[in-house]
């Protein structure tokens, strides 16, 4: 069983400070995607990587894929309030059919 | 907006009951995916269908089955409804249905409650 642990569970900082989160397994994941959920809603994706080493960004956000395609991480800099949410990282196993998801991070960002 | 749609957005029903979740995937997905999320166990994976037929199954308990139609819409269907089962029910689809880098789109979800 492929198992995903995300750290920290709940994070909650300043507005413009910057914070990590982190995606680990002991797994190889053919891609890694992340996703932003709001309260009450679906996940909505951010960003998909596909190559171990691969980083991603996206205005403030940066996604890094590990080389052995194992562990991930979301960076983001100088963060605000409208980046407060569930980040949820979920892996796509060889067959890519199903995503693990990790048990997400709850981020809350104070004006 | 992902482009799937779930109906209904809201279900309060009694244990023991059956209930049919629906799920419409984005325009020329072929594959749909239902997940469950509960606060204890997070997002999980229950089943897959691509093109009409089971693709791949997770943790989908034996009161549970799905079904993908010819027009591709899919439905989850929950009988025996046990507390337990209140959760958020979520549909995903994507494009295929075994590539690693097959990317999923999520539903806005339906919430069950089971009292």
């Amino acid at each position: 069983t492929q198992l995903l642990e995300q750290s920290p569970q709940f994070l909650s900082i300043q507005e413009g400070e910057n914070l990590t989160v982190y995606c680990n397994s002991s797994s190889v994941f053919s891609s890694l995607q992340w996703y932003r959920q709001e309260p009450g809603e679906g996940p909505v994706l951010l960003v998909t990587v596909v190559t171990g080493g691969e980083v991603k960004k996206l205005k403030r956000l940066t996604f890094q894929f590990g080389d052995a395609r194992k562990d991930s991480s979301l960076h983001i800099t100088a963060a605000q309030p409208g980046d407060t949410g569930l980040y949820l990282c979920a892996g796509a196993g060889a067959a890519g059919n199903k995503l693990t998801f990790g048990g997400g991070t709850r981020v809350l960002v104070k004006p | 907006d992902s482009g799937v749609t779930q109906t209904p957005k809201h279900l309060i029903t009694a244990t023991g009951q059956r209930v049919t979740l629906r799920c419409s995937p984005r325009s020329g997905d072929l594959s749909v995916y239902w997940y469950q999320q509960s606060l204890d166990q997070g997002l999980q994976f229950l089943i897959q269908y691509y093109n009409g037929e089971e693709r791949a199954k997770g943790n989908i308990l034996e009161r549970f089955s799905a079904q993908q139609f010819p027009d591709l819409h899919s439905e989850l269907n929950l009988s025996s409804l046990e507390l337990g089962d209140s959760a958020l029910y979520f549909c995903a689809s994507s494009v295929r249905g075994q590539q690693g880098t097959d990317t999923q789109y999520f539903g806005p979800g339906t919430r069950l409650t089971v009292l």
